[in-house]
């Protein structure tokens, strides 16, 4: 099975930061990973699929990027509602995967 | 607008069996690939199973032979029946709709709905 490795575990920030979440694949993955947000009591939210292709309606300050083993998620300048926990998902083999998460803090 | 609402979580004890079903609305689950994730008490996420519009189905290898994925057309409806339950089954369910038809892009998501497995 594929593993992904997201980092770091939690980050600490301040409105306005621009941040970076980095997820590594165990193997080459070519662009398949997906990016979510989820918020506590609530269900994930796709953010970015393909690696790099934005979900509708979600705000230009996201961004992803990265192929083969080792993708990033950047937010350019936090908002408030962005404090979040993010996940990062493999899509190019079954069983499918998540990283273990990234927890993003004021 | 899109809704998918699970239900038929709760209590119940090792070795039980208990059947969750994600009701769909806007969305047509028969069409579509549906999925069930779950999520530990303060754990990440976890793929548990798929239903292609095709029918075909897959399992996470922590539940194959155990769980068994499936759909109402007619009720417009997805189940997750599982038998067997361990300790280690206890998570909030969600029901995750995939309208990329199968590049498991989940765009849609439910409430989710808890199972506790317990004595």
């Amino acid at each position: 099975d594929i593993q992904m490795t997201q980092s770091p575990s939690s980050l600490s920030a301040s409105v306005g930061d621009r941040v970076t979440i980095t997820c590594r694949a165990s193997q080459s993955i070519r662009n398949s990973v997906n990016w979510y947000q989820q918020k506590p009591g609530k269900a994930p939210k796709l953010l970015i699929y393909d690696a790099s292709t934005l979900q509708g309606g979600v705000p230009s300050r996201f961004s992803g990027s990265g192929s083969g083993t080792d993708f990033t998620l950047s937010i350019s300048s936090l908002q408030p509602e962005d404090f979040a926990t993010y996940y990062c998902q493999q899509t190019y083999n079954s069983p499918i995967g998540f990283g273990q998460g990234t927890r993003l803090d004021i | 607008e899109v809704l998918l609402v699970e239900s038929g979580g709760g209590l119940i004890q090792p070795g039980g069996s208990l059947r969750l079903s994600c009701a769909a609305s806007g969305f047509t689950v028969s069409s579509n690939f549906m999925n069930w994730v779950r999520q530990a008490p303060g754990k990440g996420l976890e793929w548990v199973s798929v239903i292609h519009s095709g029918g075909t189905t897959n399992y996470a290898d922590s539940v194959k032979g155990r769980f068994t994925v499936s759909r109402d057309n007619s009720k417009n409806t997805l189940y997750l029946q599982m038998n067997s339950l361990r300790a280690e089954d206890t998570a909030l369910y969600f029901c995750a709709g995939d309208s990329s038809n199968g590049w498991y892009r989940f765009d849609y998501w439910g409430q989710g709905t808890l199972v506790t497995v317990s004595s």
